[in-house]
C-alpha cells in the first residue's frame, strides 16, 4: 500500500527551542493534513493544506504544502510542555474509499520544562 | 454536544475470547472507520463504512469484524482470530468528502492476559 515518510520519529527539545517535522509520498496527493495526539487520546487536527505551496499557520503552527505534492513539514515556534505528543501527516486517499485517510507512522515529540 | 464516544476506554480480555468494542456517533456523519494504532506503527485501517448496511475490509481486517445497523453505532468484534490483537483501538467518523470533518473518539486500550 501507499505509505508516508514522516520524520523524525521522535524528538526531545527544550522549552522555548523550534520544531520542525516532515512527511513525505512517492505518490502525488491533493490534500495534506498535521493531527496531534495527546497521550491516551485521539487525533486532533491541527492544520489542512489543499493547494499546492500553501503556507498556513494555526497560532504556534505552520504548515506547508510542497510543490510537488509530494512533501508537507510543520513547525512548532517557541515550544511549551503541552505540545508533548505524537503528530501526524496524513494525506487523503482518493485511490481508497472517498474520505479514507493514509497516515504517517508519527513524530513523538517530548519537550523538556 | 456532539461528538464520537468509544467505550470502554480500557478492556482486558483472556486470550481465545471474543470482545466488542463500541464506538457512537452522534455528528450526523455517515462514514465511520476502524483503525488500530501500535506503538511506532502509525494508524492502520482495520474497516470502514460509507452507509449503512454497508462495510468495507481496510488493510488490516484479518480477525475483525464489524457490523453498521444504525448509523450512529459501528461497533467492533475483536475475534479470537485476531492474533496480536493487544493495541490501542480509534474509531472515526466524517462526512465524505470533508476530511477536515474526521472526527475521533479518545480510543479503547485492549490487552489480552
Amino acid at each position: 500500500g501507499q505509505q508516508l515518510n514522516q520524520s523524525p520519529q521522535s524528538m526531545f527539545i527544550q522549552e522555548g527551542e523550534d520544531v520542525s517535522m516532515n512527511c513525505t509520498s512517492s505518490s502525488i496527493f491533493n490534500t495534506w493534513l498535521w493531527y496531534k495526539q495527546d497521550p491516551g487520546e485521539g487525533p486532533v487536527l491541527l492544520i489542512a493544506l489543499y493547494k499546492a505551496g500553501e503556507l498556513t499557520s494555526n497560532g504556534r503552527l505552520t504548515a506547508q504544502f510542497g510543490i510537488t505534492r509530494k512533501d508537507s513539514f510543520l513547525n512548532i515556534s517557541a515550544s511549551i510542555p503541552s505540545d508533548v505528543g505524537i503528530y501526524f501527516c496524513a494525506v487523503l486517499n482518493y485511490g481508497g474509499s472517498q474520505g479514507n485517510l493514509i497516515f504517517g507512522k508519527g513524530t513523538k515529540l517530548s519537550v523538556k520544562p | 454536544d456532539g461528538g464520537i464516544t468509544q467505550s470502554p476506554k480500557y478492556l482486558f480480555r483472556k486470550e481465545g475470547q471474543n470482545v466488542t468494542l463500541s464506538c457512537e456517533q452522534n455528528l450526523n456523519h455517515d462514514a465511520m472507520y476502524w483503525y488500530r494504532q501500535d506503538p511506532g506503527q502509525g494508524l492502520r485501517l482495520i474497516y470502514y463504512s460509507q452507509i449503512v448496511n454497508d462495510f468495507q475490509k481496510g488493510d488490516i481486517a484479518e480477525g475483525y469484524s464489524v457490523s453498521r445497523e444504525k448509523k450512529e453505532s459501528f461497533p467492533l468484534t475483536v475475534t479470537s482470530a485476531q492474533k496480536n490483537p493487544t493495541a490501542f483501538y480509534l474509531c472515526a467518523s466524517t462526512t465524505p468528502g470533508t476530511p477536515w470533518g474526521y472526527t475521533f473518539g479518545s480510543g479503547t486500550r485492549l490487552t489480552v492476559v
